[in-house]
């Protein structure tokens, strides 16, 4: 079964420092894998998604992604954190796109905070 | 372009009582999804609906019920709620493909049983 693992529930940065948001994920067959975003009260926001093309991932923000699959690996990266990236990250991964395969399982979630 | 709506957006009941949570998407997505948000354990799929007339089981149904009304619409149910029962409920829909389009999530639905 497919599974998602965020090391880390929260990750603590300076503004203008690295960001890096770990997710490893199990799966039987090539997965898809997504990050959400969640900003306080509010809904999850797509930030980018792997669907088996290129393995490194741009996604809004200045976010990006990599797909490593010796690893099973897919880390979340910002070169230079803003303190509007304050929020809570979710991991997620399918197994395909039609019926109970195509459903996300999603880690637990990393909350970031960027300090001043 | 409204994309998920949700209502309530807030909700109080007491243990026993019965409700049910509205979402409608305007994006003609087939499939559609309901599931909590709980503090440190991410979001767990109650239920789900990968087209028009169907309902499936997801990881967490005991205790939900839900209607899949139309294309546009997915209700969830609480017939007797109980205080575990208190989270922030997200409906969510997606179109399906020939690669995934992840999901588009409403704004939630925070639920509290007393």
């Amino acid at each position: 079964a497919q599974s998602v693992t965020q090391l880390g529930s929260h990750v603590s940065v300076s503004e203008g420092a690295l960001v890096l948001l770990r997710c490893n994920y199990s799966s039987s067959v090539p997965p898809y894998l997504f990050w959400y975003v969640q900003y306080p009260n509010q809904g999850l926001q797509l930030l980018l998604k792997y669907t088996s093309a290129a393995t490194l991932v741009k996604g809004i923000n200045g976010f990006e992604a990599e797909f490593k699959k010796s690893e099973t690996s897919f880390h979340l990266t910002k070169p230079s954190a803003h303190m509007s990236d304050a929020a809570e990250y979710f991991c997620a991964v399918s197994e395909g796109y039609g019926g109970s395969q195509g459903n996300l399982i999603f880690g637990k979630g990393t909350k970031l905070s960027v300090k001043p | 372009n409204a994309g998920v709506t949700q209502t309530p957006k807030f909700q109080v009941l007491k243990t026993g009582q019965s409700m049910t949570l509205q979402c409608a998407q305007d994006m003609n997505h087939n499939s559609m999804y309901w599931y909590r948000q709980d503090p440190g354990m991410g979001l767990r799929l109650i239920y789900y609906s990968a087209s028009e007339g169907t309902t499936d089981k997801g990881e967490v149904p005991n205790g939900y019920n839900v209607s899949r009304l139309n294309k546009r619409e997915f209700s969830l149910r609480l017939e007797s709620a109980a205080p575990s029962q208190t989270s922030v409920y997200f409906c969510a829909s997606s179109r399906p493909g020939t690669t995934p389009y992840g999901y588009t999530f409403g704004s939630g639905t925070r639920l509290t049983v007393v």
